[in-house]
Parts: structure tokens; C-alpha cells; sequence
């Protein structure tokens, strides 16, 4: 299995209140994806990296932010967690090469109360 | 910008059937293609991928999928299903020179004993 652990596990916040999950990663992988999986939805991809202090948006980044500053570290921040965000929130990792498939850390939910 | 659907929420099958989960794609340019599975509580996993060459590629747990260019399809096939097999699956793509990979909302197979 592929170096990839997510924590924490499980989080119970209050609305308002900042959140911030990492992804912490032994595979010296370039890429690394923040999804979030949610009943009907799927996964969806909230931001994604590319290198260190190279990220992107994805399909649902309003009220999320990222950072990745070092190559095995990617932190999902939510700023100020509201009820909509609660859900799964999955990591994954892929190689340099385009054509590599992507492998998925264990996963943290997330409740907002 | 890159986009899968999976038309069927759910597909019942009985043991020891063929069975079928559809998978349907766009892209601009060409696609890598990939299929997961989840089980319950458990991050996805990797099943197998179309990347070029062959359009019938095979996978893990004896699974296989045929990419149609013409139908913009990559369906997962299975000759002989398992109980074993009821699962939630997604497929994904990667349009080539693009960074994100987009998975579809998941199609839970039943396999019925």
C-alpha cells in the first residue's frame, strides 16, 4: 500500500470554527489531491498540487484552502467550517508521470455542528 | 474541462452472472482512464486503468474494461461475478496534459447469492 496517512481520523468542530486536516505522504509522489466524497456527489476534487507551493482549485474550493510546503505535506483548510462541509474528505497521491493512477489515503470525516 | 458520468446509480446482479458497470467520459484532448473500488469505510482502491494500445485492459480481482473511443466509454466488465464484489465503484479521467482527475458519482454494485 502507498504511503499515505490522513489525520486526524475523525473530527467533531463547531460552525465558525477553523479546521485544518493533513495529508502526510512517504512516496516522494509530485501530485496530491483533496477530495471530498458526499452521498449522491461522489467524489468531488477540492484543490490539488502539483509541487511544493504549486496548487490548484478544483470542482468545489469556495471556503477551503491549501498549502504544500514540503513535498510530503498537504494541509486542507477550512476557514471557517460551516454544516455543508461535512463530510469525507479523502487524499490522494500520483507520480510524476500523467499516466499513473492515483492512491488514496484512508479518509477523515468530518462532522460541523 | 473533463467530466465522467456513470449513469446508474446502482446495478444488482446475481452470482455468477456477467456483469456490467458503465462508465461514459469527456475530454478535449485524449484520456487516461482509471476504475476504483470502495468497500465500506475504507479508502478507494486502484482496480485498473486505460492509459493507450489495447482497448480491452485487464485489472485486479479479475475485472476488465473495454475503452470505445467512438462511444466515449471505458465500461468495467466482470465474466463471473462474487458476492465479494458488492462494492461502490467509480471511474475517473485524466485528460492528457491536464493535472486534475475527475471521478464520477459511483455506481454500488449488489451482487445478489
Amino acid at each position: 500500500d502507498a504511503g499515505i496517512t490522513q489525520s486526524p481520523r475523525h473530527k467533531v468542530t463547531e460552525t465558525g470554527t477553523p479546521v485544518t486536516l493533513r495529508c502526510h505522504q512517504t512516496e516522494n509522489h509530485r501530485y496530491m489531491y483533496w477530495y471530498r466524497q458526499d452521498p449522491g456527489h461522489g467524489l468531488r476534487l477540492i484543490h490539488y498540487s502539483y509541487g511544493v507551493k504549486d496548487t490548484d482549485k478544483g470542482e468545489v474550493s469556495d471556503g477551503y484552502s491549501v498549502s504544500r510546503s514540503k513535498t510530503e505535506d498537504f494541509l486542507l483548510t477550512l476557514e471557517s467550517a460551516t454544516s455543508s462541509q461535512t463530510s469525507v474528505y479523502f487524499c490522494a497521491i500520483s507520480d510524476y508521470w500523467m499516466n499513473t493512477e492515483a492512491f488514496f489515503g484512508q479518509g477523515t470525516r468530518l462532522t460541523v455542528v | 474541462a473533463q467530466s465522467v458520468a456513470q449513469p446508474e446509480d446502482q446495478v444488482n446482479v446475481a452470482e455468477g452472472n456477467p456483469l456490467t458497470v458503465k462508465c461514459t467520459y469527456s475530454v478535449s484532448g485524449n484520456p487516461y482512464l482509471f476504475w476504483y473500488v470502495q468497500y465500506p469505510n475504507r479508502g478507494l482502491q486502484f482496480l485498473l486503468k486505460y492509459i493507450t494500445g489495447d482497448n480491452l485492459v485487464k485489472g485486479s480481482y479479475g475485472f476488465e474494461a473495454e475503452f470505445n473511443k467512438s462511444q466515449t466509454s471505458f465500461h468495467l466488465k466482470k465474466p463471473s461475478a462474487l458476492v465479494s464484489d458488492s462494492a461502490l465503484y467509480f471511474c475517473a479521467v485524466r485528460d492528457k496534459g491536464d493535472d486534475k482527475i475527475i471521478f464520477g458519482k459511483g455506481t454500488r454494485l449488489h451482487i445478489l447469492p
